[in-house]
């Protein structure tokens, strides 16, 4: 497809793991990134990825890359109630210059 | 937080008027760029500069026009705002491709 694609909605517990995927669109891709949008606010740098990787880890934060399938996962571990946000995948393509975005997934976190 | 500012940070207008929004750095970044985000659309891209007077098209540039004669300043022009331009308009930047993207802290724009 042309579109980086995200599922629209996620619900969790607190103190559960989060995982939301996403499927981009260009296999030549060198970054993948996850922004973080909180209410009313700008979109803040999460954590991103290089190509050449399978999976990278900070602290609560797990990616996942699977080049094969073009599909991206961030997984939040220890959910906590400030975690909910909308949250965007994005690539840059490998002849564009700027960064594509999905949809976003709105996080929610019930205590 | 990096230094971009957009300005003003909320606007309503009638429709048919122009419009122009602004968006600062005080970062020298080299790229700049404009997105709009719509509920079930994302953020999609309206236009971006890779420089001083240099600009390009994105997705959704129809309708709207922008200028860089300062490597700070990037403006958005409506030149005859639509209701179906009423967003919210974001503003990045980016030292270079490939680098983590700044975001200002959006315009909410209505027009009515």
């Amino acid at each position: 497809g042309e579109d980086v694609e995200q599922s629209l909605f996620l619900s969790v517990r607190e103190g559960d793991s989060s995982v939301i995927n996403c499927t981009y669109t260009d296999s030549s891709s060198t970054y993948l990134y996850w922004y973080k949008q909180e209410p009313g606010a700008g979109l803040q740098l999460l954590t991103y990825i290089f190509s050449n990787m399978d999976m990278k880890q900070d602290q609560r934060l797990t990616v996942l890359l699977n080049k094969k399938d073009k599909h991206l996962s961030l997984r939040i571990a220890d959910t906590q109630t400030g975690d909910s946000a909308i949250y965007f995948c994005a690539e840059i393509k490998q002849a564009g210059t700027a960064l594509i975005f999905g949809k976003g997934t709105t996080l929610s976190v019930s205590s | 937080d990096a230094g971009i500012t957009q300005s003003p940070r909320h606007k309503v207008t009638e429709t048919g008027t122009p419009v122009t929004l602004r968006c600062h750095q005080t970062e020298n970044h080299r790229y700049m760029y404009w997105y709009r985000q719509d509920p079930g659309h994302g953020l999609r891209l309206i236009h971006y500069s890779y420089g001083v007077k240099d600009t390009d098209k994105g997705e959704v540039s129809d309708g709207y026009s922008v200028s860089r004669s300062k490597t700070e300043d990037f403006l958005l022009t409506l030149e005859s705002a639509t209701s179906s331009q009423t967003s919210v308009y974001f503003c990045a930047i980016t030292y270079d491709r490939n680098t983590e993207a700044f975001f200002g802290q959006g315009t909410r724009l209505t027009v009515v």
